[in-house]
């Protein structure tokens, strides 16, 4: 079974703070998304990766930045943190560089921006 | 560009009652469709897929979902509900000719009653 970790379940940092939210997956997959969830609102993309530090901005990119240095591994930075970023954030990630791979995901991190 | 509706924000429903959930989609190019299911505290995961073929699609946990091209829509159908379905429920979209993005709704939240 695939397995997409996200590092801390729950966070609670300060406005203006640097926030980096990490994820790992360890079925060697090409393509990485971060999605934040918000009330009736559903998923919305902010960025995803298909390979080793290659990245394209999803729907929601503003004042967010990633890093995917490995394969495994991609990073969500929130540059200086703030109220309106108060969410779940949800890492996911998919096999195929077509539209029908499924995405496998974390269990999400809820931010909290005080 | 795609774009999922899901007009239901919560389906309130008794035990063992059926159950319908809404999805209606839009795009210039046909589309791959799913659902996803989050159970409280978790990720999503895939509940069901429809890439091509018949269009009644059957998923885990007892679900199922009728794809209409003419009228643009994806309803999730489960025949006799349990508790353990409470959850939410997403329909997602994404593009067949290359892009593995997937839109996905505002989500429906299923709430099975005894």
């Amino acid at each position: 079974d695939v397995k997409v970790t996200q590092s801390s379940r729950y966070l609670v940092k300060r406005t203006g703070e640097k926030v980096f939210l990490e994820c790992v997956q360890d079925m060697d997959h090409e393509n990485m998304f971060w999605y934040r969830q918000d009330p009736g609102l559903g998923l919305r993309l902010i960025y995803f990766s298909y390979d080793v530090k290659m990245k394209e901005k999803g729907d929601i990119p503003e004042g967010y930045s990633v890093s995917r240095e490995k394969k495994e591994r991609f990073s969500l930075i929130l540059e200086s943190a703030s109220t309106n970023q108060t969410s779940m954030y949800l890492c996911a990630s998919s096999s195929l560089r077509t539209g029908n791979s499924p995405l496998h995901f974390g269990n999400g991190t809820r931010l909290t921006v005080t | 560009a795609q774009s999922v509706t899901q007009l239901d924000s919560q389906v309130p429903v008794f035990e063992e009652a059926p159950v319908e959930l809404r999805c209606n989609y839009s795009s210039s190019v046909s589309v791959y469709l799913f659902w996803y299911v989050q159970y409280p505290n978790q990720g999503l995961q895939l509940l069901l897929k429809y890439l091509s073929g018949s269009t009644l699609v059957k998923g885990i946990n007892g679900f199922e979902a009728e794809f209409n091209k003419s009228q643009t829509s994806f309803h999730l159908r489960k025949p006799s509900v349990h508790i353990s379905d409470t959850a939410e429920y997403f329909c997602a979209v994404s593009r067949m000719d290359s892009s593995y993005k997937l839109i996905f709704g505002s989500g429906t939240r299923l709430l099975v009653r005894p």
